[in-house]
């Protein structure tokens, strides 16, 4: 298995509060992504990472920003979470010309 | 942006049969992959193909390119119990990194 860490696993967070989710991989790839998957959507790509400090937005990026002070660490964070950010998210990574390696998800409820 | 579209979108065969899952992409595919999410649980990559024509194997499950017609297949011989599962084809952008899925294809395998 790809070491590919995601924390929180499960959260219970309220409406208009914060949340920070955690992707860590000791991999030393350089791609890395965080995508959101819901019924009837599949997975959406929010943000993505191709080195530490280079990150760009995805196809739902709209209430999310990313971080990524170092290769092994990427952070999806909700600046004030809504009921419509309710999701599993999963993050992912990847070298080049390379499959991209999967975490275990995180689901997060807002309510 | 490209859009891949998975038929069908569900499935339930009885144990031992045969199936079909097709990915089709709005645009010219640069390579393709598949992957299968079990319920609850992150995805597992199964194989990438990357040229036109290319038909790649793993134990029973083949997966085929036909880049003229923007299309991947996924044929799975002899279903069993085990193969039960979401599954999922991806893309990679222009970019050559970022990957974009397809809806997903629910398989139901009744013993």
């Amino acid at each position: 298995d790809a070491g590919i860490t995601q924390s929180p696993r499960h959260k219970v967070t309220e409406t208009g509060t914060p949340v920070t989710l955690r992707c860590h991989q000791t991999e030393n790839h350089r791609y890395m992504y965080w995508y959101r998957q819901d019924p009837g959507h599949g997975l959406r790509l929010i943000h993505y990472s191709y080195g530490v400090k280079d990150t760009d937005k995805g196809e739902v990026s709209d209430g999310y920003s990313v971080s990524r002070s170092k290769t092994e660490d990427f952070l999806l964070t909700l600046e004030s979470a809504t009921s419509s950010q309710t999701s599993v998210y999963f993050c992912a990574t990847q070298t080049q010309g390379t499959e991209a390696f999967f975490g275990q998800g995180t689901r997060l409820t807002v309510v | 942006s490209q859009e891949l579209e998975q038929s069908p979108q569900s499935l339930i065969v009885q144990e031992g049969k045969n199936l079909t899952i097709n990915c089709t992409s709005s645009k010219t595919l640069y390579g393709l992959y598949w992957y299968k999410q079990k319920y609850g649980e992150g995805l597992i990559f199964l194989m990438m193909l990357q040229k036109g024509g290319e038909e790649k194997s793993h134990e029973k499950i083949t997966a085929k390119l036909d880049e003229k017609k923007q299309q991947s297949s996924l044929h799975i011989t002899a279903s069993q119990p085990s193969h039960a599962g979401i599954y999922l084809c991806g893309a990679p952008g222009n970019a050559g990194n970022m990957l974009t899925f397809g809806g997903g294809t629910r398989l139901m395998v009744k013993p």
